[in-house]
């Protein structure tokens, strides 16, 4: 499969851990997307990579949270001192050209 | 800033029926529209787009969009549902080719 892929998919922590998620483009994008989405709502921009520069970040990503693509690859988005409020599915995607999206299957957090 | 209203949140109909989804989009400037859909259990993907050109497009399994710039709209249809176009459909707009914005979703249940 050459699709995007994140991992885990699944993530349950207690409220005031650190957690990170990875995410894997497809291999020729050079763009890659962090959302959040939660129940009844479409998916939330939170930032966005090409190559290994981050280009925006939406004013949703508090000092919490932080993302990083050092090769221009995969990507990592961490939270910090994680609450109740970032239980959320959170999706990575890619582009080439930022248009058309391609989604991953996404990372479902739940903070307890 | 942009962002996407979507006007109905659940649609139910029966097969055969015909669907009409409607979007709103607001942005000032020259945009790319989407339509992205979710079938259960898999992840985002999309269903068309419009660039320019016919505002008239069609995507996959029989899903057309008409985009009317006075109208700011960007509404999908089909003539005739089936039961496996079962989904969430969301409608999003990229103004600068950087991040899109997506609509809250309309979730759609066709009846066999």
């Amino acid at each position: 499969d050459t699709g995007v892929s994140q991992d885990p998919r699944h993530k349950i922590t207690k409220r005031g851990q650190n957690v990170t998620f990875r995410c894997d483009p497809i291999s020729e994008h050079n763009r890659l997307y962090w959302y959040r989405q939660t129940l009844g709502q479409g998916p939330e921009f939170l930032t966005y990579f090409q190559n290994e520069a981050q280009l925006e970040k939406s004013r949703l990503l508090s000092d919490r949270f932080s993302a990083e693509r050092p090769k221009g690859s995969f990507s990592t988005l961490e939270i910090q001192r994680t609450e109740q409020g970032d239980s959320a599915m959170y999706l990575c995607a890619s582009s080439s050209g930022g248009e058309k999206l391609f989604f991953g299957s996404g990372t479902q957090l739940s903070v307890l | 800033a942009q962002s996407v209203s979507q006007h109905n949140h659940h649609v139910i109909l029966s097969e055969a029926a015909s669907l009409e989804l409607g979007c709103n989009y607001s942005y000032g400037g020259t945009v790319n529209l989407f339509w992205y859909v979710q079938y259960p259990g898999q992840h985002l993907q999309l269903l068309l787009k419009y660039f320019s050109g016919d505002p008239l497009v069609k995507g996959i399994k029989g899903f057309e969009a008409e985009f009317i710039k006075s109208k700011f709209s960007f509404n999908l249809r089909k003539p005739s549902v089936q039961w496996s176009d079962t989904a969430e459909y969301f409608c999003a707009v990229n103004g600068n080719a950087g991040k899109s914005t997506f609509g809250d979703g309309t979730t759609l249940t066709v009846k066999p």
